[in-house]
């Protein structure tokens, strides 16, 4: 059993498309998030919802909507596809009132061209 | 705010040797620590933390590491590597109590026959 999914896990697409990830998880956490990793593997937090309210969201262009329609799925929308979107974003979650220990999905590799 | 410095950017080992992976890291505020371990084409697993209590924490996988609070330290050691170890190690810190972590920019061990 997965703990936390991601899908698709590659995604090829052009310049100015809009495009989805999904996140799943089936732990029970209460608290999801996505992170980009760039071509240098530089890890960087964009989003975190607790109980589907926002709760972190940093300075990211507005073309990337995240939605929660519940706890265990957080996706990620990206309007208008730039090239430098292209990284591995990954999907995490926790539960904030045991460890702050966060689980990882297997992450969504981007190319933009 | 947090951030986090990893010393080294890659860090070759024989097989069998010991590994030590540096982290420093700054905050205002108490904080807890991690380590993730991201093999190829992976998602991140987490290692060990610190949250309170003896600085020495044992993680999974042979790994422990030292909190050094006067140092702002939390070195990662593993006395003897395999090479399956071969991976990318991330140093985490999160404030005390909040859920925003933050990465340093992550330490490659290659493990050599």
């Amino acid at each position: 059993d997965t703990a936390v999914s991601q899908t698709p896990k590659y995604l090829v697409t052009q310049m100015g498309n809009d495009k989805s990830i999904k996140c799943e998880q089936n732990l029970g956490h209460d608290t999801m998030y996505w992170y980009k990793q760039d071509s240098k593997k530089f890890l960087k937090i964009m989003f975190s919802y607790n109980n589907k309210e926002l709760i972190i969201n940093e300075t990211v262009p507005n073309r990337f909507s995240p939605k929660s329609p519940d706890k265990a799925h957080l996706n990620l929308h990206i309007n208008s596809l730039e090239l430098g979107d292209s990284a591995v974003y990954f999907c995490a979650s926790s539960q904030t009132s045991l460890s702050y220990e966060q689980y990882f999905g297997p992450g969504t590799r981007l190319t933009v061209t | 705010a947090q951030s986090v410095t990893q010393l080294d950017s890659q860090v070759p080992v024989f097989e069998e040797a010991p590994v030590e992976l540096r982290c420093n890291y700054s905050s205002s505020v108490s904080v807890y620590l991690f380590w993730y371990v991201q093999y190829p084409n992976q998602g991140l697993q987490l290692l060990l933390k610190y949250l309170s209590g003896s600085t020495l924490v044992k993680g999974i996988n042979g790994f422990e590491a030292e909190f050094n609070k006067s140092q702002t330290s939390f070195h990662l050691r593993k006395p003897s590597v395999h090479i399956s170890d071969t991976a990318e190690y991330f140093c985490a810190v999160t404030p005390a109590n909040d859920y925003k972590l933050s990465f340093g920019a992550g330490t490659t061990v290659t493990v050599r026959a």
